[in-house]
């Protein structure tokens, strides 16, 4: 399967641990996105890299949230001291070249809960 | 900033009926759409987008978008749908800057045989 893979699926997690999820991208791709989606909600953009450099991040990604892309390829996102309200579906995409006609391709997410 | 607005939550359809999931949009400079659809516990799918040229854009499984700008619109269509299209549509915008995709609120699709 050469799509972007996201580990875990699933994750649940007691209130004040941390988590961090893993996204591989389509190998070729240069750019990586993390979005989270809550429960009848549309996705909502945390942050992007270009290559290894994260050039982007929204007023969603508290202090608790980081996230790194060291050689350019695989990404992690890390959440630190969960809330019950991390509890989301958290979603990994890349997508090739710079330009704004290129579609994204999304994993198929973890779904963390917090408990 | 830019948004996107679908305004039905869910859409209803009989099977073998044509099909409209709405959706309009708010960007600064060129707008960049696209549409895909999240069936349950899987992650979204690429179906089709407008970046410029014809205004009716076809795509995968038989979807097609008609894009009008006089209405900041992008309408995800199909001639004849299928039970199998039952599923979760999101659209979506890129802005000139090609940052990000914002994404709508999504419309569930059920289509009844």
């Amino acid at each position: 399967d050469t799509g972007v893979s996201q580990d875990p699926r699933h994750k649940i997690t007691k209130r004040g641990q941390n988590v961090t999820f893993r996204c591989d991208p389509i190998s070729e791709h240069n750019r990586l996105y993390w979005y989270r989606q809550t429960l009848g909600q549309g996705p909502e953009f945390l942050t992007y890299f270009q290559n290894e450099a994260q050039l982007e991040k929204s007023r969603l990604l508290s202090d608790r949230f980081s996230a790194e892309r060291p050689k350019g390829s695989f990404s992690t996102l890390e959440i630190q001291r969960t809330e019950q309200g991390d509890s989301a579906m958290y979603l990994c995409a890349s997508s090739e070249g710079q330009g704004m006609n290129t579609e994204a391709f999304f994993g198929q997410g973890t779904r963390l809960t917090v408990v | 900033a830019q948004s996107v607005a679908q305004p039905e939550d869910q859409v209803n359809v009989a099977e073998g009926n044509p099909l409209t999931v709405k959706c309009t949009y708010s960007v600064s400079g060129n707008p960049y759409l696209f549409w895909y659809v999240q069936y349950p516990n899987r992650g979204l799918q690429f179906l089709l987008k407008y970046i410029t040229g014809d205004n009716l854009v076809k795509g995968s499984y038989g979807f097609e978008a008609e894009f009008n700008k006089s209405q900041t619109s992008f309408h995800l269509k199909k001639p004849s749908a299928l039970v199998s299209d039952s599923a979760l549509y999101f659209c979506a915008v890129r802005d000139d800057a090609g940052n990000m995709l914002t994404f709508g609120g999504g419309t569930r699709l059920m289509v009844k045989p």
